[in-house]
This record gives C-alpha cells, structure tokens and sequence, in this order.
C-alpha cells in the first residue's frame, strides 16, 4: 500500500499532556504532511516536512522524519480540549497526496 | 471568505440517480483535488485538474463518475446512477504548487437511499 499507517489509532490524553503520534510508509516521498480533521473546521493543513528535513515545529507542533526508516512522528505539546480531532499523515511522491487511516486524539478537560 | 467552497453541503439522493457537485477553489490556485472520505477513513483520491486539464484519475473511480473544470476555475463532480456505496464525504481541495500544501473546503456529505 502506497498510504502511510499512523500509529496509534486513538489516542486518549489529559489536557495538558503531550500526544505523540507516528506515521509509517513503504514508499519514496518528496514530503510528508500532517493534516488535522475535526467536525468544526473540516480537513486543514498542519505541517509540511520535506524530505530533506529532519525536524520541523511550528507552534505547539514539532514533526520529525526519518526517511532510512519510513517513519515520522507529531508531538502536540501542552495539548487542550480544543486539540481534540483525527490527524492524518499524507504522503507526496509521484502521484497526488495519499492520505492514511489517521490517528483519533481525545484530549479531556 | 476565499477558501475553497463546495456546494451543496448535503444531498440525499435515491439511489439509481443522477448528482453533480460543485466546488470553487481558491482563486490563485491552479490545481483541483477531489477526494472521497467515509467514516473512520482518511480522504482517498479521486481525479485532480491542473488548471482545465484533467492529469490523473484514480483507478478506484468507476465510469460513474466524471469531472469538469471547463474555464481552470471551479470544477463539477458529477456521480450517475448512484448507488448505496457511494455514500460518503466528498471533499475538495486546491493547491498552488503540485505536492504542496492542500487547502480543503468543508465537503459534500452525498447520503444514497
């Protein structure tokens, strides 16, 4: 499959607390990106990594990529309530951006 | 607002009938996305404009289903003959550079009964 794989699936956290998720892929990709869905605000872009980078923030949000072993991550850090939505890796090779399953973040009051 | 819109936001159709979806993307973007999304799935791809050329369908995309964007401005989805499984999200999205930063619009969510 050409989609990445976040890992975990749902993801339950306390206001306050860091929420970690990570995204595998099989394929060669120009970059990766993160989106977050949540039903207010629909589908909105997070944070672009290229290939080339090794680390990126932006906010609250720092993402990694380790491209000998496929994989990246996504730190929220001092999460809030607000927080709460599905995020998706999405990977831009050769063809149009392949998003995967997503990851579900809950973050409690 | 200049984001991306798409209209309408939902449609309930019979199934065996005809449905066509508008979306307007942001007006300094050449490239048109459109994807299909259902529940506890990420978006998945269907077919993509660079400005009025179609480049790539998906070939998940049946003969169903056909897409527009005559004048490299908003494009049309159009699903003929709908069928229960076709019921799902279908969002839109536009980006200025290819493998770029997409910017979604709020989706139409299509209900076949």
């Amino acid at each position: 499959s050409q989609q990445g794989e976040e890992d975990p699936q749902a993801l339950s956290i306390q206001e306050g607390e860091n929420a970690t998720m990570n995204c595998s892929y099989k394929t060669s990709i120009n970059n990766l990106q993160w989106y977050r869905q949540n039903s207010g605000r629909g589908l909105v872009h997070l944070i672009l990594i290229r290939s080339n980078e090794r680390e990126k923030h932006s906010g609250r949000l720092r993402v990694t990529l380790d491209t000998s072993k496929k994989s990246s991550s996504l730190l929220i850090t001092a999460s809030r309530a607000a927080d709460t939505a599905s995020y998706f890796c999405a990977l831009s090779g050769n063809t149009p951006l392949v998003f995967g399953k997503g990851t579900r973040l809950s973050v409690i009051a | 607002d200049t984001g991306v819109s798409q209209d309408p936001r939902h449609k309930i159709t019979k199934r065996g009938q005809n449905v066509t979806f508008r979306c307007d993307p942001i007006s300094e973007h050449n490239r048109l996305y459109w994807y299909r999304q259902t529940l506890g799935q990420g978006p998945e791809f269907l077919t993509y404009f660079q400005n009025e050329a179609q480049l790539e369908k998906s070939r998940l995309l049946s003969d169903r289903f056909s897409a527009e964007r005559p004048k490299g401005s908003f494009s049309t989805l159009e699903i003929q003959r709908t069928e229960q499984g076709d019921s799902a999200m279908y969002l839109c999205a536009s980006s200025y550079q290819a493998g770029g930063e997409q910017y979604f619009g709020p989706g139409t969510r299509l209900t076949v009964t």
